[in-house]
């Protein structure tokens, strides 16, 4: 059974300083995703990653992949206070029918 | 504008009550999925399907049914509501053939069983 965790649960940081969120996964795979979710709203995806080595960048935030470790990681630089919101790490099951095993979450507040 | 739709997004009702929660993409994907995500457990996985009339249960199915009859829509039935099915329920899309494979969300339906 696919398990994935994510930590810290709880990220409280102030604006302007760096910060890494882990995603660690139980077996293996070869895709994940990072959403993020804003209170009240659905989940929108951030980053796709696909193969082991993968890094994605997209304004202050990059995801990259190492799948010997079963590990990702999503860095985030120099935060500002939109970036607070939930985020979610997905990894997607080796079996070809894209069902996604999600992570509980880590809920991040950008203090000003 | 490509988009997954959800209706109702709210709803209260009372055990023993069937009701059906509507899914649709507009975008022709082949993959929809039906999640229910509670605090501190993230979001988990009800049911599937990979194409029209082929569908399978995910982690969470009990007391859940699916059908797809058309590539379109999805609809989510609670025969008999329990009280801990209230949740928040999202409906996804991806098509393999898509390149990202990039799961879309819907807005959500936050369901409430008393």
């Amino acid at each position: 059974e696919l398990k994935v965790e994510q930590n810290p649960l709880f990220l409280s940081m102030q604006e302007g300083k760096n910060y890494t969120i882990y995603c660690n996964y139980s077996t293996t795979s070869d895709r994940l995703y990072w959403y993020r979710q804003d209170p009240g709203k659905s989940l929108e995806s951030l980053f796709v990653l696909l193969s082991n080595g993968a890094v994605k960048q997209e304004g202050r935030l990059m995801a990259s992949l190492d799948t010997k470790a079963r590990l990702s990681t999503l860095h985030i630089t120099a935060a500002v206070h939109d970036l607070s919101a939930t985020y979610f790490c997905a990894v997607e099951s080796n079996f070809g029918n894209e069902k996604l095993t999600f992570g509980t979450g880590t809920r991040l507040t950008i203090i000003p | 504008e490509a988009q997954v739709t959800q209706n109702p997004r709210y709803l209260i009702t009372v055990t023993g009550k069937k009701l059906t929660v509507t899914c649709s993409q507009n975008m022709n994907h082949e993959y929809m999925s039906w999640y229910r995500q509670d605090p501190g457990l993230g979001l988990r996985q009800i049911y599937y399907s990979m194409n029209v009339e082929v569908t399978d249960k995910g982690d969470v199915p009990e007391g859940y049914k699916v059908s797809r009859k058309e590539k379109r829509n999805f609809p989510l039935i609670l025969e008999s509501p329990s009280p801990n099915q209230t949740s928040l329920y999202f409906c996804a899309s991806s098509s393999p053939s898509g390149g990202t494979d990039t799961q879309y969300f819907g807005p959500g339906t936050r369901l409430t069983v008393l």
